[in-house]
Parts: structure tokens; sequence; C-alpha cells
């Protein structure tokens, strides 16, 4: 069970845009459009931002959008605020597992 | 509203066993596939296992053969039954509603393997 490959950080300044990639296989990414991102702020457990791959949960800002092409999955936080500095996670699954990226931390310059 | 509220974490000694508990309100347990994820600590989310609402489950390699996930739909509880822990299953454990996503978490509970 591989994990997903994403950077490990990304900055950006309030206003800017950012995008976290998110690479895995034919198997998972691939083969099921199936990729969803998470928020997670230090001491708090993670948040559901993004799921099968495009769709915002209610309440989930629109400044966060996912998008896919082939094997990578991608998340775009547009408009970036002070309150977006946390640490995201992809994850994706195979027919009898379910994977997850190493995570990628955002600053907020 | 929905509710998941992990219990059961304590310290246990390397090969020692201990049991957690996920409760779980505010929606219709039973048709719901449950997972449970860990985090150690400084580091990234890990998949562990997940049960289907007929109780079917499936493992991570890590763990497989010594965690055994069990669910209770009468009181909406789930259960991560842990065997033979090792220094390595320090962690965070999470429990959460859903299967191929989880839409909700529970704040977790502490697993700390230490002799």
């Amino acid at each position: 069970q591989s994990a997903l490959t994403q950077p490990p950080s990304v900055s950006g300044s309030p206003g800017q845009s950012v995008t976290i990639s998110c690479t895995g296989t034919s198997g998972d990414i691939g083969r099921h459009y199936n990729a969803a991102w998470y928020q997670q702020t230090p001491g708090t457990a993670p948040k559901l931002i993004i799921f099968e791959v495009r769709n915002r949960p209610s309440g989930v800002p629109h400044r966060f959008s996912g998008s896919r092409s082939g094997n990578t999955a991608s998340l775009t936080i547009s408009g970036l605020q002070p309150e977006d500095e946390a640490d995201y996670y992809c994850s994706s699954y195979t027919d009898t597992s379910v994977m997850f990226g190493g995570g990628t931390k955002l600053t907020v310059l | 509203q929905v509710q998941v509220v992990e219990s059961g974490g304590s310290s246990v000694r390397p090969g020692g066993s201990l049991r957690l508990s996920c409760t779980a309100s505010g929606f219709t347990f039973s048709d719901s596939y449950m997972t449970w994820i860990r985090q150690a600590p400084g580091e990234g989310l890990e998949w562990m296992s997940y049960i289907s609402d007929g109780g079917e489950a499936r493992y991570a390699d890590s763990v497989r053969g010594r965690f055994t996930v069990s669910r209770d739909n009468a009181r909406s509880i789930v259960y991560l039954h842990m065997t033979n822990l090792r220094n390595d299953d320090t962690a965070m454990y999470f429990c959460s509603r859903g299967r191929i996503y989880s839409d909700f978490w529970g704040q977790g509970t502490r697993v700390t393997v230490s002799s």
C-alpha cells in the first residue's frame, strides 16, 4: 500500500493562489477518479474539504477547489487567508484499501 | 448533529493489547462504513482499517493480523482490538465515518506503547 506523493511544503502570501499536487498511480487516483483532501491544524482532527475530486462539503469556502489529471489530483486555494495555514492531506483508494499522501504544510507568508 | 467520539487510549507495554471504542450519533450508523486512521507524533495520516455496514473489514498491511475491527450496530459503536502492540503503534487514533473519504472525524484517542 504505497502512499500518495505530495510536496512537503508550499507557501504563498495573502490573496495569492497556491496549488498542492497529489500523485498516485493508475490503480488508485487514475483508476477510480476519486480523491479527497483534508485540512489539519495543530492539535485538531483532520477536516474534509474536498471529496470525489472536486466536491466541497457544506461550509467549505469556495476558494478551495479540486481537480484531477491522469494519476495526479490537485488542490487549489485561491485568495489565501491567514487561517488557511495548515497541513493538507490527499487520499484515494483501491478496491481493498485507502491511502494518504504524506501531507503538505502550507505557510501563509 | 453528527458526532464521533473515541475512547480507550492509554499507555501499554510492547506486546500488550488494547481495545479502542468509537461511539457514533446523529446519523444512521448501521448504514455507514466506519474507518480507523492513526497519526504518529509529528507524522502524517495512516489509514488502518475500515468496516462495512455489514461487518466486512479491510486492513492495512502494517496492522493485518494484529488488529481487528468490529461493530455493534445496536449501540452504534465500532471497536478496534489491538494486540501484540509495538513501539511504532504509538499514535493518535481517529475514528471516522465513511470508506472512500471520511466526512466526520472524532477528536482522537492517544495510544502510547513503551516499556
